[in-house]
Formats: structure tokens, C-alpha cells, sequence
């Protein structure tokens, strides 16, 4: 089954401490990115990759790093967490950037205390 | 710069009445257009996509949408709205090879 697989689904942490979001597709996909779910403002990128080794900043970057080692995998890194990274987090994948449909997780709800 | 507007955060329509949520985009070229389904407790399924061709778009679930170039819209309707399509809604657009644009989303209750 096509599928993006987040862990964990839930996260309470507290500021400052390291915490990493994992994502992994299994189709293959070039395409991968992360978004942030927050109410009243939609779905925002945070970041996104193109293929292995490449990546770039979406439009909510500060206070994330990301890595693409291999192509099915793409974690979420929070190297010092603050209360405003509390949020809804979610992974997508898709063959392409723009043209076909992305495939999202389930989401990864953090909260940062 | 795209984006996408949703004027309308919350709407709630009566089990088997018709809905339409509206949807505006910026963008200077030709768009490519998207709307997604998030249910509750979960992520987003593509209900449909607009790339080209013929402006009326046919979807999953019994939606569609029409593409309007001339008021930068792309519309989402139904018929007539099951309790199952309770969910909140997104309009999303893109230049191609370009990211993807979310709107702040469309919260849709459904009554019996």
C-alpha cells in the first residue's frame, strides 16, 4: 500500500530539548516536504526536497533542519524546540514538485512546554 | 508571489443540501490548481486537480470544481452533502514546477 509513514504521533516535549520527526515514503517519490498545521493560517512549508542531498527552505524555516540521505526518508529536526514550534506537523511526498498530488502523513501533533 | 484565499473559515449546510466552497488564486500564469480533503485526526487526500483542458473538473466523492480564469477562481461544489463529508477543506495552487500554496483552509459541518 502507497503510503507516508510519520512517527511519532504525538509529542510533548519541553523547550530546549532535541527531538526529531520521522518520515519515510515507500513509492518512490523524488518530492518530499514538511508542513505545519496551525489555526487560521492553513498548511505552511517548512521545507522541502527536491531528491537525495538536495533540499531547500520553504516559507517557515527558522528553528528546523532537515536531511535527505536517502530518498525514502525525510526527518524533521528540532534542535532546540520552543512553545511556538507547538503545532500540527505534516510530511508529504509526491513524484513530482507542483504538477502531481502530494501524499501526506497522518500528522505528528507536538506540543513544546 | 501565488496564494490562495478562502474567504470562508467555517460553513455549515443542512445533509442534503448542495454546497459550494469558494476559492481565489494569485498567480501570473497558468495554475495548476488542486483541492484537499483533511478529516479529522488526519492528513490530506486529494479530492481533485485542474491542470488544463476542460474547466470543469470531476473528483472523487462526488465533488467538482470549476476553473474561472476570469475571476482567478476555482470553486469546489457537491449536490448534495453527506454527514460524511464533514471535514475542513483546502484549495491549494501551483506554477508546475513550483511548491504548493495552501489557503488558510474551509471548516465544513454538516447537519442533519
Amino acid at each position: 500500500e502507497a503510503q507516508v509513514t510519520q512517527n511519532p504521533r504525538y509529542l510533548i516535549t519541553v523547550t530546549g530539548k532535541k527531538l526529531t520527526v520521522t518520515c519515510s515514503q515507500n513509492m518512490n517519490h523524488e518530492y518530499m516536504s514538511w508542513y505545519r498545521q496551525d489555526p487560521g493560517l492553513g498548511l505552511r512549508q517548512i521545507y522541502y526536497s527536491m531528491n537525495v542531498e538536495v533540499t531547500d527552505k520553504g516559507d517557515v524555516p527558522e528553528g528546523y533542519k532537515v536531511s535527505r540521505k536517502e530518498k525514502r526518508n525525510f526527518p524533521l529536526i528540532l534542535e532546540s524546540p520552543s512553545p511556538n514550534q507547538t503545532s500540527l506537523y505534516f510530511c508529504a511526498s509526491s513524484s513530482t514538485m507542483g504538477y502531481e498530488k502530494l501524499f501526506f502523513g497522518s500528522g505528528t501533533q507536538l506540543s513544546v512546554l | 508571489a501565488q496564494s490562495v484565499t478562502q474567504p470562508d473559515i467555517h460553513i455549515t449546510v443542512s445533509e442534503g443540501a448542495s454546497l459550494e466552497l469558494r476559492c481565489n488564486y494569485s498567480y501570473g500564469a497558468t495554475p495548476y490548481l488542486f483541492w484537499y480533503v483533511q478529516s479529522p485526526g488526519q492528513g490530506l487526500q486529494l479530492l481533485l486537480k485542474y491542470f488544463s483542458g476542460d474547466t470543469l473538473v470531476q473528483g472523487i466523492k462526488g465533488f467538482e470544481a470549476e476553473f474561472k480564469r476570469s475571476q482567478s477562481s476555482f470553486n469546489l461544489r457537491k449536490p448534495s452533502v453527506h454527514w460524511s463529508d464533514a471535514a475542513e477543506y483546502f484549495c491549494a495552487v501551483s506554477g508546475g514546477y513550483q511548491k504548493v500554496t495552501f489557503g488558510t483552509g474551509t471548516k465544513l459541518q454538516v447537519i442533519p
